[in-house]
């Protein structure tokens, strides 16, 4: 079975500065997606940026960059100039398209983003 | 906007008490997902139906039950529920299974759960 990972439950960043989140994942499949969501306290969980398996290119929404590992299974999330509105609960996701789970998402614990003005 | 919508915001029931969390959505996608989501724990799937197919994930108790009159509609019955079922309940929705956009889930703002 799949299992994702965030080894760091909280982190902490500076108005306008980089932070990067980490994760991890297990699988032996070759075709999935990866997916970042943002929970702001209280308020739905958003999608921030995906990622195909089988592209090489890493995924960029903006302010968001990913660093895709895909032999490490590493699927981190770095946030560029961070702004106030970026605190929120980050979870890492995995998607297969594979059998009985297909389409079936499988969330990190998370990690909780704080902003410093 | 097309959105998912889910109502009530929060609801309140007593232990062993039947009750009912409704989800709706405007994007007309096939397939309509619920969460349970812990405090600070990640979401965990309970079950989806892909239009009138209903999947139940192995582990999701026996009382927790769904239904889906209709492609815009999808409810979340808990038949006699526990103090351990006190949590935010999350609806997804997506357009569909397969790979390319249809595999991107977007959720609504939850449910939270309180029982006394």
């Amino acid at each position: 079975a799949q299992t994702v990972t965030q080894s760091q439950p909280e982190m902490s960043v500076q108005e306008a500065e980089t932070v990067t989140l980490s994760c991890t994942y297990d699988t032996s499949e070759s075709d999935y997606y990866l997916f970042w969501y943002k929970q702001p306290p209280s308020r739905q969980m958003i999608l921030v940026i995906r990622q195909e398996a089988y592209k090489q290119q890493n995924a960029t929404e903006n302010r968001f960059s990913v660093n895709f590992q895909k032999a490490a299974k590493s699927f981190s999330l770095k946030i560029s100039d961070s702004q106030l509105g970026d605190a929120a609960m980050y979870f890492c996701a995995y998607r297969t398209d594979y059998g009985g789970s297909q389409g079936n998402l499988i969330f990190g614990k998370g990690t909780k983003l704080s902003v410093k003005p | 906007d097309a959105m998912v919508i889910q109502n009530p915001r929060y609801q309140v029931t007593q232990f062993g008490k039947p009750v009912t969390l409704s989800c709706s959505q405007t994007l007309n996608h096939n397939v309509m997902y619920w969460y349970q989501q812990k405090s600070s724990q990640a979401p965990k799937l309970l079950f989806h139906y892909y239009d009138k197919d209903f999947n139940n994930e192995a582990d999701t108790p026996d009382n927790f039950q769904s239904r889906r009159p209709n492609t815009s509609f999808c409810f979340l019955d808990i038949r006699s529920p526990g103090l351990g079922d006190a949590a935010m309940y999350l609806c997804a929705t997506s357009r569909g299974l397969g790979g390319g956009a249809s595999e991107t889930q977007y959720f609504g703002p939850g449910t939270r759960l309180l029982v006394l």
